[in-house]
């Protein structure tokens, strides 16, 4: 079973104010890493699935960066909104697996406050 | 959004009864899976599908058995369901193997 960890497991961020955080995986036999978000109530929904080293990638506020040497990215969000509180997963997918190779971290659980 | 649908939405069930979760797509995806959503816990995989009659297990696949006789249906049963089974489960599908999922709106299974 690999280890994908996500930092910090919660978090609390006043509207408007910019945010990050962590998914780390290993760092060997890297394929893909995927973001999703969550809001309550409804179904996770991808967000980026990045590849290469040094990847980065934009979706309005929200944006992406992928090490896969040191095994880490970031998503960060710029101006948070209420509309942006949601659960933050990361999911790793190594070179050896196919369709049952992606193990997804446990989640940041993200609330902006009005 | 891409067209998933799972049914039940929820369901109360008591231990040692089949359950039978349904995921129809209509995006004619390839492959499809089943995963079970517990706190403290990440979605973990417990199988998933190829293609029509190609399925294959996951990280918890014990007690849970899945056919997929059509490209659209993808099932999950238990078999003989116990408490520790009592979950969300989600549906996922995508167009590759290396694909971002797409996911139903998940079931609420109690198993008392």
């Amino acid at each position: 079973i690999l280890n994908v960890e996500q930092s910090p497991q919660s978090l609390h961020v006043q509207e408007g104010d910019s945010t990050n955080f962590t998914c780390s995986f290993p760092s060997s036999n890297f394929y893909a890493l995927h973001w999703y978000r969550w809001e309550t109530a409804k179904s996770p929904e991808a967000l980026f699935v990045m590849t290469l080293n040094g990847d980065e990638k934009k979706k309005g506020r929200i944006s992406a960066t992928l090490n896969t040497k040191e095994g880490y990215s970031y998503l960060y969000i710029k101006g948070s909104q209420p509309e942006d509180s949601a659960t933050y997963l990361c999911a790793f997918l190594h070179s050896g697996g196919g369709a049952d190779g992606l193990t997804f971290g446990k989640g940041t659980h993200l609330i902006i406050q009005p | 959004d891409a067209g998933i649908t799972q049914s039940p939405r929820h369901k109360v069930t008591e231990t040692g009864t089949p359950v039978t979760l349904r995921c129809h797509q209509t995006e004619n995806h390839r492959y499809m899976y089943w995963y079970r959503q517990d706190p403290g816990h990440g979605l973990r995989l417990i199988h998933y599908s190829y293609g029509v009659k190609d399925t294959d297990k996951g990280e918890v696949s014990d007690g849970y058995s899945v056919s997929r006789s059509k490209t659209e249906d993808f099932l999950l049963t238990l078999e003989s369901a116990t408490s520790s089974q009592t979950s969300v489960y989600f549906c996922a599908i995508s167009d590759g193997e290396n694909e971002k999922l797409f996911f139903g709106s998940g079931t609420q299974l109690s198993v008392l």
